[in-house]
């Protein structure tokens, strides 16, 4: 199957961590993806994660993996109205193309 | 270093009308990808080229749409005709292909079309 769901908003006040879910249905998938986009403008690859990894930190960004529960979280820390945007989650496996999900928007209130 | 650049960032037109987008990726990427984004959904895959050659078009509704990448650098897509149901953006993103383990893609700013 292939099938990437999120929740469709999230609203945080600035300075609080943020948490965006994602659920995936391949559990062969091969690489975890976050993609940020903000009004008007492409997709900018945020941080990515290999399936046989629990864990990903990048500066303010942390990415956690469940695989038995097929779910993806991205843990955005001291959240700015900088970071408010449409954020993606995308899977790929093989040479499959990526899959996107629909999309949660981050709104940050000052 | 100059990221995926596209052309142009908007056209509105007429339905029936021909509209093409074009496309240029990041220099040394092999691999470049045309997506179509509808209003409050991902980008979905149209068509993928691996050099010249393209690998995967099974989204690409060829009775409207067409897309070359005459020398594996930059790349046209076409529709003609338009349709209303084709207001959306088009993304272009680029990578340096799946024979890397990543693949990481890197997308342009895409071209938002509005069929009236």
């Amino acid at each position: 199957g292939e099938d990437v769901e999120q929740s469709l908003f999230l609203s945080v006040r600035e300075g609080d961590s943020s948490v965006i879910n994602c659920t995936y249905t391949d559990s062969s998938s091969t690489y975890l993806y976050w993609y940020k986009q903000e009004p008007g403008a492409g997709l900018q690859l945020l941080t990515y994660i290999f399936s046989n990894m629990d864990m990903k930190q990048d500066q303010r960004l942390t990415v956690l993996l469940n695989k038995k529960d097929k779910h993806l979280s991205l843990r955005i820390a001291d959240t700015q109205t900088g970071d408010s945007a449409i954020y993606f989650c995308a899977e790929r496996w093989g040479n499959t193309p990526l899959v996107f999900g629909k999309g949660t928007r981050l709104s940050v209130i000052a | 270093e100059a990221g995926v650049v596209q052309s142009p960032r908007y056209k509105i037109i007429e339905k029936k009308q021909p509209v093409a987008f074009w496309c240029n990726p990041i220099s040394g990427h092999n691999t470049l990808y045309w997506y179509l984004q509808n209003l409050g959904q991902g980008p979905e895959l149209l068509i993928r080229y691996e050099n010249e050659e393209a690998v995967d078009d099974s989204q690409l509704p060829k009775d409207r749409f067409s897309a070359e990448r005459l020398k594996g650098v930059d790349s046209t897509l076409k529709i003609q005709p338009a349709e209303l149901g084709d207001s959306a953006v088009y993304l272009c993103a680029s990578s340096f292909g799946q024979s890397t383990s990543t693949d990481t893609q890197y997308f342009g700013p895409g071209t938002r079309l509005t069929v009236l």
